[in-house]
C-alpha cells in the first residue's frame, strides 16, 4: 500500500520569496509523479509532473525527483499571492491512479 | 477537446437516504475513470476505478459503490448515507498512456445531515 507523505503541512512567506515543497512515498515501484494545486472550493488542477530522476523547470516552478531517496519537491520561484492554495503531490502506478498526500497550505502575503 | 461533467454539483441529504453521483466524459473513447473523496479539510482519497465498460475495481469503499453502465459514463451510489460521507466528490479521467495527468471535473459537494 502506497504511503505519501508530505512536508511542511503549512506555509506561509513573503510575495517575491522562494517556496520549496516535499513529498516523500513508500513503493519503490512508482512510476508517475504529479504536483496538483487546488484552490479553495475547487477542483485540484495539474501543475507539474515528472517521470525520471533529474529535475525539470516550467517557468517559475522546478520539481526535483529522487527515486532511490523515495521523494520529489516542488519550487517556486519569486512567489506570487495567487500562488496561495492547497498543494498536493501525487503518485502513482500504472492505471491503477493517484495517491495523494495531505497537501500543504500556502500562503503568499503581499 | 475533452469535457468532463459532474452532475449534481451540490446535495443535501438526509443520513439513510440513497445517493447517485454521475460523472461523463466527452470527446474521449475508453477513457480510464476515477472517483476520489475529500473530507473537508483533508487530501483526495482514491474510491473506485475503470478501465472499461462493466469493470469497476475498489480501493476504499466506505460504504459506496460504483458502477461503468456506458464507455463515458461513471457513477457512485449508496443505497443509505451516513454522516460521514459527506464531502467533495470528484471525478478523474486519463487516457490510455499512464503518464497523462489525471484531469478531474469540478465535483460534487455533499452534505449529509
Amino acid at each position: 500500500q502506497q504511503n505519501v507523505q508530505q512536508s511542511p503541512e503549512s506555509l506561509i512567506v513573503p510575495e517575491g520569496a522562494r517556496t520549496s515543497l516535499n513529498c516523500t512515498f513508500s513503493d519503490s515501484a512508482s512510476q508517475y509523479f504529479w504536483w496538483y494545486r487546488q484552490h479553495s472550493g475547487k477542483a485540484p488542477k495539474a501543475l507539474m509532473s515528472i517521470f525520471s530522476n533529474g529535475e525539470k523547470e516550467e517557468g517559475r516552478f522546478t520539481i526535483h525527483l529522487n527515486k532511490a531517496s523515495l521523494h520529489f519537491s516542488l519550487h517556486i520561484r519569486d512567489s506570487q499571492p495567487s500562488d496561495s492554495a492547497l498543494y498536493l503531490c501525487a503518485v502513482s502506478t500504472y492505471a491503477q491512479g493517484l495517491t495523494f498526500g495531505l497537501g500543504t497550505r500556502v500562503s503568499v502575503f503581499p | 477537446a475533452q469535457t468532463i461533467h459532474q452532475w449534481p454539483v451540490a446535495e443535501i441529504k438526509a443520513v439513510g437516504s440513497p445517493l447517485s453521483l454521475g460523472c461523463t466524459i466527452k470527446g474521449k473513447s475508453s477513457p480510464n475513470l476515477y472517483w476520489y473523496w475529500q473530507a473537508t479539510g483533508g487530501t483526495l482519497q482514491q474510491l473506485f476505478y475503470s478501465i472499461t465498460v462493466g469493470q469497476v475495481e475498489s480501493v476504499v469503499q466506505l460504504n459506496l459503490s460504483a458502477s461503468r453502465p456506458k464507455d463515458d459514463q461513471f457513477i457512485l451510489s449508496t443505497e443509505k448515507l451516513l454522516l460521514s460521507h459527506s464531502g467533495f466528490y470528484l471525478c478523474a479521467w486519463t487516457g490510455t498512456y499512464n503518464n497523462q495527468a489525471p484531469l478531474f471535473g469540478e465535483g460534487t459537494r455533499l452534505s449529509v445531515l
